[in-house]
């Protein structure tokens, strides 16, 4: 049963804070994705990782980072969380998209 | 810029009708489309797929239809029942030259209402 791990499911930070949302998935999937979901906006990628150690910007990256040291693992960060980063955050991964791609469970961020 | 858009934010139907929810796309290089559908707070789940060089994939109560000249596809759902009231985002992407690394663009999302 293919897996996508996500660190927190519900989360509440202030304004100013540096926030990790971390990401593991289990089936040796090179590409691994972090989506934002917010209503009437659909999911927007923000960020993406092809391999280890490398990264690509999305259509909304700014605010964020991202790091990618383990395959399994992608990171995202928010340098200084601000309340338009309240969002529903998504992490994927795939090889193909026609050969599966899967999401975890996401989490609620909140942030005052 | 829009690539993948949903234009009905809801759509309600009664337990036992058919269920349309539309996709329409602007990126003449997509050659892949997806279905998903997502309860709140948790991670969308994969429901149907289509390749480009179909138009249309069934998998028991969903089925799929791609126009590619119109650049529209739609999932129809038959009988719908109150346990797919859900959000559905269409989803589509690019394997042209390889270098799509798997990226999905998606659409806003149609909320469908199932009633009893």
């Amino acid at each position: 049963d293919v897996k996508v791990t996500q660190s927190s499911r519900y989360l509440v930070k202030r304004t100013g804070e540096k926030v990790f949302l971390e990401c593991v998935q289990d089936m040796d999937h090179e590409n691994m994705f972090w989506y934002r979901q917010d209503p009437g906006l659909g999911l927007r990628l923000i960020y993406f990782s092809y391999d280890v150690k490398m990264k690509e910007k999305g259509d909304i990256p700014e605010g964020y980072s991202v790091s990618r040291e383990k395959k399994e693992r992608f990171s995202l960060i928010l340098e200084s969380a601000s309340t338009n980063q309240t969002s529903m955050y998504l992490c994927a991964s795939s090889f193909l998209a026609s050969s599966g791609f899967y999401f975890g469970p996401g989490t609620r961020l909140t942030v005052t | 810029d829009q690539q993948v858009k949903q234009n009905s934010p809801s759509l309600s139907v009664q337990e036992g009708r058919i269920s349309i929810l539309n996709c329409d796309y602007t990126n003449s290089m997509f050659d892949y489309f997806l279905w998903y559908k997502k309860y709140p707070a948790e991670g969308p789940t994969f429901l149907i797929s289509i390749s480009s060089i179909k138009d249309k994939n069934e998998d028991g109560r969903f089925t799929v239809f791609l126009n590619k000249s119109a650049k529209h596809l739609s999932l129809h759902i038959v009988p719908s029942q109150p346990g797919d009231s859900a959000v559905y985002f269409c989803a589509a992407s690019s394997n042209a030259g390889g270098t799509s690394y798997g990226k999905l663009t998606f659409g806003q999302g149609t909320i469908l209402t199932v009633h009893p």
